[in-house]
């Protein structure tokens, strides 16, 4: 069974650092790439980033380019978002996804269940 | 501001047949990039519900459809049940994002 656990959420200041964690198991994690997505309270879903499979290649929205970095360890089947410099609007559940390609677009067949970030003084 | 536009929110009887919209431009849907919709229960993670415009994850029911045309895609769901309470959107890639994007979601209330 595939299972995406993602874990390093919590409470942060405005400016300060987090580093998010998505441990992969049931599935040949170095065969997919792999997106985070983030939701914040009460909105909808916005894609934040996303990595190949080899992690040769990354991809970030405007929102977070240069704050953020996605990384992956593929002998410990695990992904990881490094966020700096987090602001208020931050402030979300991360998913972590893993990425289908679909002929044009990629499609995320299954998800983690979410941790939670909160930036606030 | 999402760049894929979907209604707030649609509502439906149990049995009736309800239509999500999603609208792009030329720079997603009209550009022929693939439309993907999720389903997301409350309080709950998203489920993908329909992947390149009309396909079907295994379990998922034959209530649940897609289409496009032009710039726009389409989400069906006949037979109406209760359990289809849920926020659903749709996602495509943008090539002047150079990103992924999602619709801003759209609640289904079952009457």
């Amino acid at each position: 069974e595939v299972q995406l656990l993602e874990s390093g959420g919590g409470l942060v200041q405005p400016g300060g650092s987090l580093r998010l964690s998505c441990a992969a198991s049931g599935f040949t994690f170095s065969n997919y790439a792999m997106s985070w997505v983030r939701q914040a309270p009460g909105k909808g879903l916005e894609w934040v980033s996303r990595i190949t499979g080899s992690g040769g290649s990354t991809y970030y929205a405007d929102s977070v380019k240069g704050r953020f970095t996605v990384s992956r360890d593929n002998s410990k089947n695990t992904l990881y978002l490094q966020m700096n410099s987090l602001r208020a609007e931050d402030t979300a559940v991360y998913y972590c996804a893993r990425d289908r390609l679909w002929g044009s677009v990629d499609y995320f067949d299954c998800w983690g269940q979410g941790t939670l970030v909160t930036v606030s003084s | 501001q999402s760049v894929l536009t979907q209604p707030p929110s649609v509502s439906g009887a149990p049995g009736q047949r309800v239509t999500i919209s999603c609208t792009g431009n030329s720079s997603n849907i009209g550009a022929r990039y693939d439309v993907h919709w999720y389903q997301q229960l409350p309080g709950t993670a998203p489920k993908l519900l329909i992947f390149g415009i009309t396909n079907r994850p295994s379990g998922v029911p034959d209530r649940f459809s897609g289409s496009t045309s032009g710039t726009s895609a389409s989400l069906a769901i006949s037979g109406l049940q209760a359990e289809d309470e849920a926020d659903y959107y749709c996602q495509s890639y943008d090539s002047s994002l150079s990103g992924w994007v999602f619709g801003g979601g759209t609640k289904l209330t079952v009457l």
